[in-house]
């Protein structure tokens, strides 16, 4: 079945560093969806990419789509204690007899010293 | 305020307990979810419901049962749990469900579930 790969597991940066999660399928994805979850919170929506190569900017985050369409990563530019929590890239995926998946990463845990 | 509402937030049950939990939404979508959260784990997705139609079930041990009597609340019955089966359970909602368009999973606070 489709798997999907988050890099790292876990990231400690100096405030102000930059950050950068990767996600890689094992299958083609139709889009990649991804969500951040902060300590004690539930998963929430930050952006969608559907097109090959495509690239997403939410302030300082930037958000990539893979040629193939089967990564992704998410860059956080100079880091704020605000970006603590984890990142989860989600995969859809085309599972057979017309239907999809969504299938999540292990997320990436990312810790702020300020 | 995430428009996902999931009651209670933590739980504590024993083995040979019942319980439910509830999950209602207020966005107007069509399709609703739940998945499981352990630690370490990727989120484990167990039921979708698509216009209270449940669509997809994971493999997931009868011990779980979903119930959805209108498309803004959906339950997850619990019984005879085992230990492993302490989590964070998440409910969520989707206008259309996985299978259809690109629309995004609103997620619930969710239940911290206990089972001692």
């Amino acid at each position: 079945g489709q798997q999907v790969m988050q890099i790292p597991q876990y990231q400690h940066v100096q405030e102000g560093e930059d950050f950068t999660t990767y996600c890689n399928s094992s299958t083609t994805l139709s889009n990649i969806q991804w969500y951040k979850q902060r300590p004690g919170g539930h998963p929430v929506f930050l952006i969608q990419l559907v097109k090959s190569g495509e690239v997403k900017k939410q302030k300082r985050l930037t958000f990539q789509f893979g040629e193939a369409k089967k990564n992704s990563s998410l860059h956080i530019t100079a880091t704020q204690t605000t970006d603590v929590g984890t990142y989860f890239c989600a995969g859809k995926g085309y599972s057979g007899a017309g239907s999809y998946q969504l299938t999540f990463g292990k997320g990436t845990k990312l810790s702020v010293i300020p | 305020e995430t428009g996902v509402t999931q009651t209670p937030r933590h739980l504590v049950m024993g083995m040979t307990n019942k319980k439910s939990l509830k999950c209602e939404q207020h966005l107007g979508h069509n399709a609703m979810y739940w998945y499981k959260q352990s630690a370490k784990k990727p989120l484990e997705l167990m039921f979708v419901y698509s216009l209270e139609e449940r669509v997809e079930n994971n493999s997931v041990p009868s011990r779980f049962s979903p119930e959805c009597p209108n498309s803004s609340h959906l339950f997850l019955h619990l019984h005879t749990l085992q230990p492993e089966d302490s989590a964070l359970y998440l409910c969520a909602s989707s206008q259309g469900g996985v299978g259809t368009g690109l629309s995004p999973l609103h997620f619930g606070n969710g239940t911290r579930l206990t089972v001692t």
